[in-house]
């Protein structure tokens, strides 16, 4: 167990619909990040928080965004949701704001099955 | 931006035997290069990673070699184990907190 916790595990959703997914990263991570794994993808750096602030932006659609709110918890909004959207989606938590610099702790993901 | 490639896709060992899996990069600005392991339905784990101020690292079974100059950086697994068995990610990055992942190997260990 990595000390980071996504909610919920699953979710069942249709096109068009908006979802809302939610990490909390480990005691004492600032840091947080959110990827997006597909059988066809791979895995895809998101967006990363650091302290409440937006620190990088990988390729993330703009029907997609994200915050980290005062507690350090983060959410992911999908909205308009696409078929493609269906994948896996995790968050990862760091120490610092440096990802070169420390380990990336990993959330069990969220599993998002668009229908 | 930057393009990793990795592999082979798939890999099959006999148990004790070594594996190999390879990346290529496309950005001369990246300078780290941690790799992943993720079992069937489990979240990936930093398994090793190098800077590009190094040219080799290694923990116990787990090596990895980083050529800057080819652009290229391999994982190599000694003495492979049934519970090695996982898919394996490379990636990459300049620093600039964007990870950009290869597609994955698949290894499987025949015991």
């Amino acid at each position: 167990d990595s000390g980071v916790t996504q909610t919920p595990k699953h979710l069942i959703t249709a096109t068009g619909q908006r979802v809302t997914l939610r990490c909390s990263p480990r005691s004492g991570d600032l840091s947080v990040y959110w990827y997006q794994q597909s059988l066809d993808q791979g895995l895809q750096f998101l967006i990363q928080y650091y302290n409440g602030e937006e620190r990088a932006k990988g390729n993330i659609l703009e029907r997609f965004s994200a915050q980290q709110f005062p507690d350090l918890h983060s959410e992911l909004n999908l909205s308009s949701l696409e078929l493609g959207d269906s994948a896996l989606y995790f968050c990862a938590s760091s120490v610092g704001s440096s990802g070169t610099r420390e380990t990336q702790y990993f959330g069990p993901g969220t599993r998002l099955l668009v229908l | 931006g930057e393009n990793v490639e990795q592999h082979p896709s798939t890999l099959s060992v006999q148990e004790g035997d070594s594996a190999v899996i390879k990346c290529t990069y496309s950005d001369s600005a990246s300078n780290y290069f941690p790799w992943y392991k993720q079992e069937l339905g489990k979240r990936p784990q930093l398994i090793i990673d190098i800077r590009s101020n190094v040219g080799e690292k290694k923990d116990q079974r787990i090596a990895v070699t980083l050529n800057k100059t080819a652009k290229h950086f391999s994982l190599h697994i000694t003495e492979t184990q049934p519970e090695d068995s996982a898919v394996y990610f490379c990636a990459a990055t300049n620093g600039g907190n964007q990870f950009y992942f290869g597609t994955g190997t698949s290894l499987t260990v025949i015991p």
